[in-house]
């Protein structure tokens, strides 16, 4: 099976720095991917990690460590439009399974 | 972007009625995936194809089936719709040169 697990909250002020973990538990694992989603929106595509290591792209860098299964999203100056939830998910192939979501709120 | 739409966007039915839903793309993917969205339990895999006529199962596929007769249309039908099937629906691509999903816009799905 498959399972995914990241908290269900953080909050942070704009300007600062946060990171959301998420730790699987997966067969077959390909590498594992980030989602952004705003209120009665799509989910979006942020950022894959199929090696170890860190990916940044732009504020955002997406982080993996297989050995520990384990992985982060890490957002730097954060502004107010990042508010949003943020799913993390693992990829097995061409089929990917999601975390139950982390609801970041940025506070000014 | 991907060039995928869903429909419809809203739709209120009663419990026991047919309900299709349908996602429709323009680049040829040869994947595509329906997920729905309960607050909760994020995204959960119901159904999914890779390729006309080929589909298979996912997470929680019961009371729900799934037709692909073209590439660029995945139909999604709750033969009896349940109020426990109230719910978002997203249909998904497969984006091979960035190994990610784009999404469509969602079905808001009532079931009264």
């Amino acid at each position: 099976g498959q399972s995914l697990e990241q908290p269900s909250e953080v909050t942070a002020v704009e300007g600062a720095i946060v990171q959301i973990n998420c730790t699987y538990q997966t067969s077959g694992f390909y590498g594992l991917s980030w989602y952004q989603q705003h209120d009665g929106g799509a989910p979006t595509f942020l950022s894959y990690n199929a090696l170890d290591g860190l990916e940044e792209t732009g504020r955002f860098s997406s982080f993996l460590s297989r050995s520990d299964s384990y992985g982060y999203l890490l957002l730097q100056e954060l502004q107010m439009k990042d508010s949003a939830s943020y799913f993390c998910a693992s990829n097995a192939g061409n089929m990917l399974t999601f975390g139950g979501g982390t609801r970041l709120m940025v506070k000014p | 972007d991907a060039g995928i739409t869903q429909s419809p966007r809203h739709k209120v039915t009663e419990t026991g009625t047919p309900v299709t839903l349908r996602c429709h793309q323009t680049e040829n993917h040869r994947y595509m995936y329906w997920y729905r969205q309960d607050p909760g339990h994020g995204l959960r895999l119901i159904h999914y194809s890779y390729g006309v006529k080929d589909t298979d199962k996912g997470e929680v596929s019961d009371g729900y089936s799934v037709s692909r007769s073209k590439t660029e249309d995945f139909l999604l039908t709750l033969e009896s719709a349940t109020s426990s099937q109230t719910s978002v629906y997203f249909c998904a691509i497969f984006s091979r040169d960035r190994d990610g999903y784009t999404f469509g816009s969602g079905t808001r799905l009532t079931v009264v």
